[in-house]
């Protein structure tokens, strides 16, 4: 079972436009979210994240932001660079109990075209 | 500071054959977790340790184990390998437990390749 899905396998976006990638979870106990990127033959880096008691958060060219009610939640990159191509991971964590244990969408590919 | 160190990196092994790979945290943390990556999976959570104990453990078979040491660095072991254990392995460090994944650091990963 998918708690955490990324529907877009893959975004194809220009140079200097926006970068919207989404990413759904299913249960209601998560109270972090978080955004990781991931170059090829690197280890995922952290970018963004929110608290659930929050609906966007932003940290220069990326926001994010936070649908409760939708469980729902989006990164906007603005605006997009060709060194923001990379793998972006939605990830979700506070599911009670003192734990790092993150779940991880299957992320979603993101291309900026000079 | 040095970051999470995963060796080896790269790895070939034949089915039925067991393997160990290798996590050192940064200097000072004492969380390790790991993490399986497949095409279209994402991320699948392995186990968690703290302070030498395993706090939570994903839902994987037993032939995945794990252990973490008094100076916080972490070995995990497959045993009686299948080809769907290829997959990049990857290890995340983080200051104390509890911190919802916050200052996680990972590492390269090492990529295993089952033939």
């Amino acid at each position: 079972d998918q708690q955490v899905k990324q529907n877009s396998p893959s975004l194809s976006v220009q140079e200097g436009r926006i970068s919207i990638l989404n990413c759904d979870y299913t249960n209601s106990m998560f109270d972090y979210f978080l955004w990781y990127k991931k170059y090829p033959a690197e280890g995922p880096t952290f970018l963004i994240s929110i608290s659930s008691i929050k609906d966007k958060n932003e940290d220069g060219r990326f926001t994010v932001f936070l649908n409760k009610s939708a469980k729902h939640l989006s990164l906007h990159i603005v605006p997009s660079q060709p060194g923001d191509s990379a793998v972006y991971f939605c990830a979700a964590s506070g599911m009670g109990g003192a734990t790092n244990k993150l779940i991880f969408g299957t992320g979603t590919l993101l291309a900026v075209q000079p | 500071k040095a970051g999470v160190t995963q060796t080896p990196r790269y790895l070939i092994k034949t089915r039925g054959q067991q393997v160990t790979l290798s996590c050192s945290p940064i200097s000072g943390h004492r969380s390790v977790s790991w993490y399986q990556q497949t095409p279209g999976q994402g991320l699948q959570f392995l186990f968690e340790y703290f302070s030498e104990t395993q706090r939570n453990k994903g839902n994987f078979p037993g032939r995945f184990s794990g252990r973490q040491f008094s100076n916080s660095r972490s070995e995990m072991n497959v045993s009686t390998l299948e080809l769907g254990d290829s997959a990049l392995y990857l290890c995340a460090s983080s200051l104390g437990a509890g911190a919802s994944g916050y200052g996680y650091t990972f590492g390269s990963g090492t990529r295993l390749t089952v033939v």
